[in-house]
C-alpha cells in the first residue's frame, strides 16, 4: 500500500519550454500533496504545499507564476515549470499525506529528473 | 535555529557493525518522528516512524525517541552495505521538516 508514482521519471526539454510533472497516489486518497526539488548532494526543498480543491501554499523564494500546481482530485497533483530554463534542472520528487493517517506520514513518489538544454 | 538537525557525516561503519544516526528538533509540540533512506538519484523512503517516548523496533531498525531533550536517534544492527545511503530526519509539527541528512556507508 501507500504507493506513489510520477510521470515522466525524467524529461528533457529546451530553454523556454513548458513541462508538466503529474503526481498521483495509486492506493489512497491524499487530501495533502508535497512538491520538494533536490539539487545534487543537497537535501530536499520543499517547494510548495497543495490540498485537494484549494491553491497551493508556496515556500517563500517560490515563484507561483513559474511552478503552478494544481491539485484537483485526491488522488493527483500536477506540477507545471513554466518557461524553463537550465537553472530549473533538478530533481522534483512529489509526496503524499493520506486522508485518514494518524501521523501524518508521507510517502514519496519516484522522483522526476528535469533537465533543460 | 534549524528546525531539525542533522550531524550531515559522512558516516563509515563495517559490515556487522551497529550504525547510530542522531537528529535533534527545535519544536516541541512536534508529535511524530519519521527516519527516511535516499539513496543516491532517487527518492526518500519510509524506513520507520515513532510517535512515544522510548524505543521502537523494526527488524534491524530501532527508533529511539526523548521528547525531553529532543532528540530522535536511528539504530542499524548488523549493518550491511545496502545500507549505504542518506538517512533523514523528519519532524512533524504539521507538516514534515526534514533534516539535511546524514550519508552512511557501510564497508565491506
Amino acid at each position: 500500500g501507500a504507493v506513489v508514482s510520477q510521470h515522466p521519471s525524467w524529461v528533457i526539454c529546451k530553454s523556454g519550454t513548458s513541462v508538466k510533472i503529474e503526481c498521483r497516489s495509486l492506493d489512497f486518497q491524499a487530501t495533502t500533496m508535497f512538491w520538494y526539488r533536490q539539487f545534487p548532494k543537497q537535501s530536499l526543498m520543499l517547494m510548495a504545499t497543495s490540498n485537494e480543491g484549494s491553491k497551493a501554499t508556496y515556500e517563500q523564494g517560490v515563484e507561483k507564476d513559474k511552478f503552478l500546481i494544481n491539485h484537483a482530485s485526491l488522488t493527483l497533483s500536477t506540477l507545471t515549470v513554466t518557461s524553463a530554463h537550465p537553472e530549473d534542472s533538478s530533481f522534483y520528487i512529489c509526496s503524499a499525506r493520506a486522508v485518514n493517517t494518524n501521523y501524518n506520514e508521507q510517502f514519496f513518489g519516484p522522483g522526476t529528473r528535469l533537465t533543460v538544454l | 535555529q534549524k528546525e531539525v538537525e542533522q550531524n550531515s557525516g559522512p558516516l563509515s561503519v563495517p559490515e556487522g557493525a551497529i550504525a547510530s544516526l542522531n537528529c535533534t528538533y527545535s519544536d516541541r509540540g512536534s508529535q511524530s518522528f519519521f527516519w527516511y533512506r535516499q539513496y543516491s538519484g532517487k527518492s526518500p523512503e519510509l524506513i520507520m516512524f515513532i510517535y512515544s517516548n522510548g524505543d521502537k523496533e523494526d527488524g534491524r531498525f530501532t527508533a529511539q525517541l526523548n521528547k525531553a531533550s529532543q532528540y530522535v536517534s536511528l539504530l542499524i544492527r548488523d549493518s550491511q552495505p545496502s545500507d549505504s545511503a542518506t538517512y533523514l530526519c523528519a519532524v512533524n509539527p504539521n507538516n514534515l521538516f526534514f533534516g539535511t541528512g546524514t550519508r552512511l556507508t557501510v564497508i565491506p
